[in-house]
C-alpha cells in the first residue's frame, strides 16, 4: 500500500525557473523524506523534515510539511538541467519506508 | 557515506529459471531492504531484514524469497522467473538510529 502521493506527476520547466512538487499522504507520520531518481539509477536522499518541523531548507531545496493537512511540498529554486529527475516522496510507517509514485521533473535549456 | 552495491546492473533470464539478485552494503547497516519498481506503479516492498538470518514480507512478496546469513549481504531469490517480474529492482540499507535509507544502482531484471 502506497501511503505518499505526489503531484504532479510529470512537470516540464525552463532552466532557471522554480519547480515545485507535492505530497500527500494518510495516516500520522514522524517524519517525511524525499528522494531524487536519475533516469536508471538508484534513489538518491535529498531531505528529511520531522513531523515538529514545518520547514527546512538544504542548498536550493526547500521543504515544507503540514501535518494537519498531511500534506509536504519540494521546491528547487533556479533549477538547472542537472535536476531532471523522478522526485518521490517517503513516509516511515513500521519500520519501512513507503513511498510515492513520484514526480517526473524535465528542466528545458 | 554507506555505498551499497548490487551485483548485476543487467540481467536477462529464461521463464522458469532461478535467479539470484545479490546486494551487499558496506557500513554495517541493521536494515536491509528490496523493492522492485514499476512504471506507474512506484517503488513496492519485496521484503526486508532487520538482522542476519531474519526477514519480513513487505508488500508483494509472492514469487519472491530471500536469504540474509551474513549482516553485509540480502540476497533476492526469484524461485521460478516469470515474465511479470522483469522489473527493476532495488536494494537498499539503513542504519537502526537513521531514517535515511542509501539505494544500490539497481538490477534491471528481464524475464523473457
Amino acid at each position: 500500500s502506497q501511503q505518499g502521493e505526489e503531484d504532479p506527476q510529470a512537470l516540464s520547466i525552463q532552466e532557471g525557473e522554480n519547480a515545485t512538487m507535492n505530497c500527500s499522504y494518510k495516516t500520522s507520520i514522524n517524519n517525511l523524506q524525499w528522494y531524487r531518481q536519475n533516469s536508471g539509477r538508484g534513489l538518491v536522499h535529498l531531505i528529511l523534515i520531522r513531523s515538529n518541523e514545518r520547514e527546512k531548507h538544504s542548498g536550493r531545496l526547500r521543504v515544507t510539511l503540514d501535518t494537519s493537512k498531511k500534506s509536504s511540498s519540494l521546491l528547487i529554486t533556479a533549477s538547472r538541467a542537472a535536476d531532471t529527475a523522478s522526485y518521490f516522496c517517503a513516509t516511515v510507517g513500521a519500520q519501512k519506508l513507503v513511498f510515492g509514485q513520484g514526480t517526473r521533473l524535465t528542466i528545458n535549456p | 557515506d554507506v555505498k551499497v552495491t548490487q551485483s548485476s546492473r543487467y540481467l536477462v533470464k529464461r521463464t522458469g529459471e532461478k535467479v539470484f539478485l545479490e546486494c551487499v552494503q558496506d557500513m554495517d547497516h541493521e536494515n536491509m531492504f528490496w523493492y522492485r519498481q514499476d512504471p506507474g506503479l512506484g517503488l513496492r516492498l519485496i521484503y526486508f531484514s532487520y538482522d542476519v538470518k531474519m526477514k519480513e514480507k513487505g508488500d508483494i512478496p509472492e514469487g519472491y524469497s530471500v536469504s540474509r546469513e551474513k549482516k553485509e549481504r540480502f540476497s533476492l531469490i526469484l524461485e521460478s522467473a516469470s515474465t511479470n517480474q522483469t522489473s527493476m529492482y532495488l536494494c537498499a540499507a539503513r542504519g537502526g538510529l537513521s531514517n535515511e535509507q542509501f539505494f544500490g544502482p539497481g538490477t534491471r531484471l528481464t524475464v523473457l
